[in-house]
């Protein structure tokens, strides 16, 4: 079995300072991990993804984050927000190799980023 | 990249009548596709799953005589809501894996049921 929670159902931050969207899973097997971003009334994009290369993942838009087993967590950070970043964003597991499985989803979290 | 269309994007019906939506991989194949349900200011809740050539898997709870799934081929699956009230109001959202193990999502399907 696993799950995935976030942390925060609702971030908010200041244009040009950091983001930080918390994610933990629980997982029997090594999982592969995925952040998407859904923008309102829009399908979902992915920002990035984890299948046991490096820990530290870079992904679109200057979005990254680091999956610590020791911490079950898989942290979206971003140096500096924009207001384009506002957004739904999603935490994602899945067991790897097995893509034609379904997703499980967190919550969400919604980022408002202030001008 | 891989892209995934859906239509319509927006749907308003009258309650008792049934909606076909579409979901399309448009630069690749994909023998597996997946439609989830979305409702306001919440997560994707996963419906089914539709294999290309045979019958979609659909998820506890989840009326398959209700929601019709058929992928007839390997770049068009489709969803139809049959007998639509209210309750079906939702946002509706279509994946399919591409050769990247990845999924990637259309852009979702509003249906409002009068």
């Amino acid at each position: 079995a696993q799950s995935v929670t976030q942390l925060d159902s609702h971030v908010s931050v200041s244009e040009g300072t950091p983001v930080l969207l918390r994610c933990n899973y629980s997982s029997s097997y090594s999982p592969s991990l995925f952040w998407y971003v859904q923008h309102p009334n829009k399908g979902l994009q992915l920002l990035l993804k984890y299948t046991s290369a490096a820990t530290l993942v870079k992904g679109i838009n200057g979005f990254e984050a680091e999956f610590k087993k020791s911490e079950t967590s898989f942290h979206l950070t971003k140096p500096s927000a924009h207001m384009s970043d506002a957004a739904e964003y999603f935490c994602v597991v899945t067991l790897p190799g097995t893509g034609r499985r379904a997703l499980t989803f967190g919550s969400g979290t919604r980022l408002q980023v202030q001008p | 990249g891989a892209v995934v269309s859906q239509h319509p994007s927006w749907v308003i019906c009258k309650s008792g009548t049934s909606v076909k939506i579409e979901c399309r991989s448009l630069d690749f194949q994909a023998t597996t596709m997946f439609w989830y349900r979305q409702f306001p200011k919440q997560s994707l809740m996963l419906m089914a799953t539709s294999n290309e050539g045979s019958k979609a898997t659909y998820e506890q709870g989840v009326e398959k005589d209700k929601f019709l799934i058929n992928h007839a081929s390997l770049t068009l699956s489709t969803l139809t809501v049959t007998s639509a009230h209210p309750e079906d109001s939702s946002f509706y959202i279509c994946s399919a894996i591409g050769g990247d193990d990845t999924q990637y999502f259309g852009p979702g399907t509003r249906l409002t049921v009068l």
